[in-house]
């Protein structure tokens, strides 16, 4: 069965801080697909990345940068000089190949203070 | 939101009532899914489709019942409200195979209580 372990559950950082979320994950499949999705106050769930199984390749957008590690099973997410509107809940998925059967995480609070 | 409406945003029930969700998508999405939210638990998965005509159950399937009749349409019925259904429910749609983008884009979702 497929599992997502959020390390932190709530994070507070004084703003311009550098914060980093741990995500751990079980599969036995050999393709699979993890996320990152942001939910803001507001409520709304809003994806900010994916990535392949075969794919270790970290990436940057901006102030945010991901790092996936297959030999540690674990895909985690940085924010460099954070912001308030950084402030939401974070959560880290997995899904089969072809995208089916998404798993979330109990997924972190993360609160930037000003 | 890519696409995935819901209705309504807020619903109140009394135990027993039964009750559709309705999602709906104009993207083309191949899967489809409906998750609950409970507080410090994440999202569990309900049901999801991966096409019209087929479902399946996903974690917490008990008290719900779904079809996909067409690929735009995705409704989540309530069989018998009970205030453990209390919950944030999210629809959400998988481009797939057919475009290789894997990535759920969700709708708005419906806040529930059961009274």
């Amino acid at each position: 069965a497929q599992k997502v372990t959020q390390v932190q559950t709530e994070i507070s950082v004084v703003e311009k801080e550098d914060v980093t979320l741990d995500c751990v994950y079980e599969t036995r499949d050999t393709t699979y697909y993890l996320f990152w999705y942001k939910q803001p106050p507001s409520g709304e769930l809003v994806f900010l990345i994916r990535r392949n199984s075969f794919d270790e390749q970290n990436e940057i957008s901006g102030r945010y940068s991901w790092n996936f590690q297959k030999s540690t099973s674990s895909f985690n997410f940085t924010i460099t000089a954070s912001q308030v509107v950084d402030s939401a809940v974070y959560f880290c998925a997995l899904s089969e190949a072809w995208g089916q059967n998404f798993v979330f995480g109990p997924g972190t609070r993360l609160s930037v203070l000003p | 939101n890519a696409g995935v409406t819901q209705t309504p945003k807020f619903q109140v029930l009394k135990t027993g009532q039964s009750m559709t969700l309705q999602c709906a998508q104009d993207m083309n999405h191949e899967y489809m899914s409906w998750y609950r939210q409970d507080p410090g638990m994440g999202l569990r998965l309900i049901h999801y489709s991966v096409g019209a005509g087929i479902t399946d159950q996903g974690e917490v399937p008990n008290g719900y019942n779904v079809s996909r009749s067409t690929t735009e349409d995705f409704p989540l019925r309530l069989l018998s409200a009970a205030p453990s259904q209390t919950s944030v429910y999210f629809c959400a749609g998988t481009p797939g195979l057919a475009t290789l983008v894997y990535e759920q884009f969700f709708g708005p979702g419906t806040r529930l209580t059961v009274l």
